[in-house]
């Protein structure tokens, strides 16, 4: 069963650049596979962030793409996420994900239990 | 960039009874259409994709229907553990924006 856990800081202040990795766990990320990040605002909806895939292709949401970085370490089974010049409107709930079928066009299978990250002074 | 409205935005409906909840696309997604669950503190959980197979494990009560533009998810006989929000998300339009829609909240009556 592939199982997914974010982590990082839970506080970044405004300006700096937001870092969250996601281990994942059952399943090989160099296997194969599109793996997400998604984020969801306190009481708002989801907003799609970008995807990577493990040979380090990436997707990003067009909205984002110029602060975002989304890499693959497959030798730790982990990808990462950085955000940069952040904002108090970048807090949300952060998921990693990854995709139900091995290509970015699919719909997220599985995900991570999401960590809130505030941006504050 | 493709659009998408889920409507309405709060359904209230009585445990036992049947709900239907809609999601339009400003253009066509063909079947490309995933339906989502998510609880109070829960990541979302895929419910529908190909805009009618469930997903593993899904309870056959939950069923979604629809092609292009128009889509939509039915929850047959509601039990006290569908109350939460729905959301359905595009994925034939890649990389996309906002690919999911706003969500619908699904509450007891």
């Amino acid at each position: 069963q592939v199982q997914l856990q974010e982590s990082g800081p839970g506080l970044v202040k405004p300006s700096e650049t937001l870092s969250l990795t996601c281990a994942v766990s059952g399943y090989s990320i160099s296997s194969g596979y599109y793996w997400g990040w998604i984020r969801q605002p306190p009481g708002k909806g989801l907003e799609w962030i970008g995807s990577i895939y493990h040979s380090g292709s990436t997707y990003y949401n067009p909205s984002l793409k110029s602060r975002v970085t989304i890499s693959v370490d497959t030798s730790k089974n982990q990808f990462s996420l950085k955000l940069s010049s952040v904002t108090a409107a970048d807090t949300a709930v952060y998921y990693c994900a990854r995709h139900l079928r091995p290509y970015s066009s699919s719909p997220f299978g599985y995900w991570g239990q999401g960590t809130l990250v505030t941006v504050s002074s | 960039e493709i659009v998408m409205t889920q409507s309405p935005a709060t359904l209230s409906v009585s445990p036992g009874e049947r709900a239907t909840l809609s999601c339009r696309a400003s253009q066509s997604v063909s079947s490309n259409l995933a339906w989502y669950q998510q609880k109070p503190g829960q990541a979302p959980r895929l419910l529908i994709y190909g805009a009618s197979t469930r997903a593993t494990g899904i309870p056959a009560r939950f069923s979604g229907s629809g092609s292009g533009t128009e889509f939509t998810l039915t929850i047959s006989s509601l039990q006290s553990e569908d109350f939460a929000v729905y959301y359905c998300q595009q994925y034939n339009n890649w990389p996309p924006g906002d690919t999911f829609g706003q969500g619908t909240k699904l509450e007891i009556k």
